[in-house]
């Protein structure tokens, strides 16, 4: 089956310009997660998506950050206005279940974004 | 606030040599605790899954162990090989209700041929 797909790979952007990540889940994975990483620092959990609707958000960082997710399916995140300590990685997951089994999250390859 | 702390944050030994990576966590109220590998410019793997009532997990070379009353976890690598040189990462999962997985900041192994 075809893993997790996030594209860009790689995004270098300037300070104060948009950004739009995307995510293709696997199929039929209802829930999906984005999370990310910044240099130095752990991953950390930034919102949940079950279906089309967000299950949790506790840990997106303000409202310069919005992600959709679209009849359930693909998820985008959009960062508006970036700022330069929105670098780091951006993880996307999706798991069928909420993560009880080994190898039930599968993480894509990730977006590097970069706030200059 | 559950807090996840990994130790060493790198690791070198040479080729065949057995060694412990070393994951604690601050809240013994976990689900499960899940321990990754992550290669350079890739995504995560799931390598092994402890539920909180279990004490241990094998997969081929690779075990862990989880004391929750301590908050402590342990992967034990053994017969190390070049091709495990990678980023590890502990994850602990808090509640069944969500997907939400609390990380540490890895440690990164290096194995030397």
């Amino acid at each position: 089956e075809a893993g997790v797909t996030q594209f860009p790979s790689h995004s270098v952007i300037e300070k104060g310009q948009t950004v739009t990540l995307r995510c293709d889940p696997i199929s039929g994975h209802d829930n999906l997660y984005w999370y990310r990483r910044v240099m130095g620092k752990e991953i950390k959990f930034l919102l949940h998506f079950v279906k089309e609707s967000k299950q949790d958000e506790s840990g997106m960082p303000n409202n310069r950050f919005l992600a959709e997710r679209t009849g359930g399916t693909y998820s985008t995140l959009k960062v508006q206005p970036a700022e330069l300590e929105d670098s780091g990685v951006y993880f996307c997951a999706s798991s069928q279940d909420r993560g009880s089994r080994v190898g039930g999250y599968t993480f894509g390859s990730g977006t590097r974004l970069t706030v200059v | 606030k559950q807090e996840v702390t990994q130790i060493p944050a790198a690791l070198s030994v040479p080729e065949g040599e057995n060694l412990v990576l070393n994951c604690s966590f601050t809240d013994s109220a976990i689900y499960n605790l899940q321990w990754f590998r992550q290669d350079p410019g890739k995504g995560l793997t799931s390598l092994l899954l402890i539920q909180s009532s279990q004490r241990e997990q094998t997969s081929g070379r690779l075990n862990a162990s989880l004391d929750k009353s301590s908050g402590r976890s342990t992967l034990y690598i053994a017969a190390s090989q070049p091709g495990d040189s990678a980023t590890y990462l502990c994850a602990v999962l808090c509640s069944s209700n969500t997907g939400k997985l609390i990380f540490g900041q890895g440690t990164t192994l290096q194995v030397k041929p």
